[in-house]
């Protein structure tokens, strides 16, 4: 059962570069998430597809854009990488809204130089 | 202030000890969700409640709505407890507030 799969597990850029963090559930999950996880702090929501079509900006979307591309599959993209955007990234998935357990896929820990 | 408060940040304990972890939150929520974050990082959601008592296992989750409060406790602790344990709390929309986790050491 692969549940949330992040693609890739490990990326370093250079400040400007740009890249796309892939997310894919196989849970027919209507609802879809991504966060960044800083050290010492909570998970914060940078973006969330409530369903299929639908995005929406959540605590820190500033420097992101994102694509539900389609009811599986959710991507993050950097358009031009920032050393704060260092961080460990997490899909999450769930069946509808915020009173649904989420899944999370294993994370993808970035660096930005 | 945090509107969702984890105490204590730092728990070590000797294996078998029960464990308490508290969350409290300053909001009105639908419902409380505690996940575990392990060593290596991934995040699993262990129970979601929106009132009275929930039990897996050796993992007891317990809510006071009226208190504002949730614990989670851990039965005759193990070594493979050892991880981040996080309180997220959800209101009417998609969003979650989320603690800034719980790192609990249960020692051999």
């Amino acid at each position: 059962n692969a549940g949330v799969t992040q693609t890739p597990k490990f990326q370093v850029l250079k400040t400007g570069q740009s890249m796309t963090l892939q997310c894919a559930q196989d849970m027919n999950h209507n609802s879809m998430y991504w966060y960044r996880q800083d050290p010492g702090m909570g998970l914060r929501l940078i973006y969330y597809s409530a369903s299929e079509g639908t995005t929406d900006k959540g605590e820190v979307p500033n420097g992101y854009n994102v694509s539900r591309l389609n009811k599986r599959e959710f991507s993050l993209r950097l358009e031009s990488a920032a050393p704060s955007q260092t961080s460990v990234y997490f899909c999450a998935s769930s069946e509808e809204s915020g009173d649904q357990p989420q899944h999370f896929g294993d994370g993808t820990r970035l660096s930005i130089l | 202030k945090n509107e969702v408060e984890q105490s204590p940040q730092n728990l070590t304990a000797q294996e078998g000890e029960f464990i308490t972890i508290n969350c409290s939150y300053s909001v009105g929520i639908s419902a409380l969700h505690w996940l575990q974050q392990h060593p290596g990082g991934g995040i699993v959601s262990l129970f979601m409640l929106s009132s009275g008592k929930k039990k897996h296992g050796r993992l007891i989750a317990t809510i006071n709505i009226q208190e504002k409060h949730s614990s989670l406790h851990i039965t005759a602790s193990h070594p493979r407890d050892s991880a981040v344990y996080i309180c997220a709390v959800s209101r009417s929309n998609y969003q979650l507030i989320w603690g800034a986790g719980t790192k609990l050491i249960i020692k051999p």
